[in-house]
């Protein structure tokens, strides 16, 4: 079954770095996005991707974060200066039509110490 | 903003009893999608309904939306230990993106 993956699984950084998160969504897939889960909370969401540009954003998603589809395969967050509240899972997530059964990746454990 | 509501947040059974998680939504929805969270893994969707008064089924499981599409059930009959997790609703509106309820984490006792 295709799989939305996601690498790093675990990514520790210093508070003030940037990070960039990486994923490959399913390869027929035309729509992405990004949620964040803080532990034992719900998931949120932070940013829809579709034909090249942001369809949406959260209030989370402020102007420390950014989205690329730099080539056909990879979508990526970054998070420009990493702040201590910014330490969650993220999850990746594509979908074959806006809105319906999303495909998660297994995450991204990102701390920020 | 769109908000979705989840009850309750935890549950724990004894296993064979039965199980529901209820949602609502402060919007009409367009569809309502639900996914399961097993502990440290990611959400894996189960199913979506999107028609008003909708039912499902999948093997023990019954998926309801209500008919004014704003609410939404998920029934679990005779729990087995494979069914421990977070079970999270989640609502489409008419911009395409998930906002999800706060899920219910349910403990099934052997």
């Amino acid at each position: 079954e295709p799989e939305v993956t996601q690498t790093p699984s675990h990514q520790v950084t210093q508070m003030g770095q940037e990070v960039i998160l990486r994923c490959v969504p399913i390869s027929n897939h035309l729509y992405f996005y990004w949620y964040r889960q803080i532990l034992g909370q719900k998931v949120e969401f932070l940013v829809s991707f579709y034909n090249n540009e942001i369809s949406e954003k959260s209030e989370i998603f402020d102007d420390q974060f950014s989205v690329e589809r730099p080539d056909g395969s990879n979508f990526t967050l970054k998070i420009r200066s990493t702040k201590l509240e910014d330490s969650a899972m993220y999850f990746c997530a594509s979908t074959s039509r806006g809105g319906y059964g999303y495909t998660f990746g297994s995450g991204t454990r990102l701390t920020v110490v | 903003g769109q908000q979705v509501m989840q009850i309750p947040q935890y549950q724990h059974v004894q296993e064979g009893e039965d199980f529901t998680t209820y949602c609502n939504s402060s919007t009409t929805l367009s569809n309502i999608q639900w996914y399961k969270q097993r502990p440290g893994g990611h959400p894996v969707f189960l199913i979506q309904l999107v028609k008003s008064g909708e039912v499902k089924k999948q093997k023990r499981l019954t998926f309801q939306f209500g008919e004014a599409k704003k609410n939404s059930s998920l029934h679990i009959t005779a729990t087995q230990t494979t069914d421990v997790g977070t079970y999270f609703c989640a609502g489409s509106g008419n911009t395409g993106k998930l906002i999800f309820g706060q899920g219910t984490t349910l403990q099934v006792k052997p």
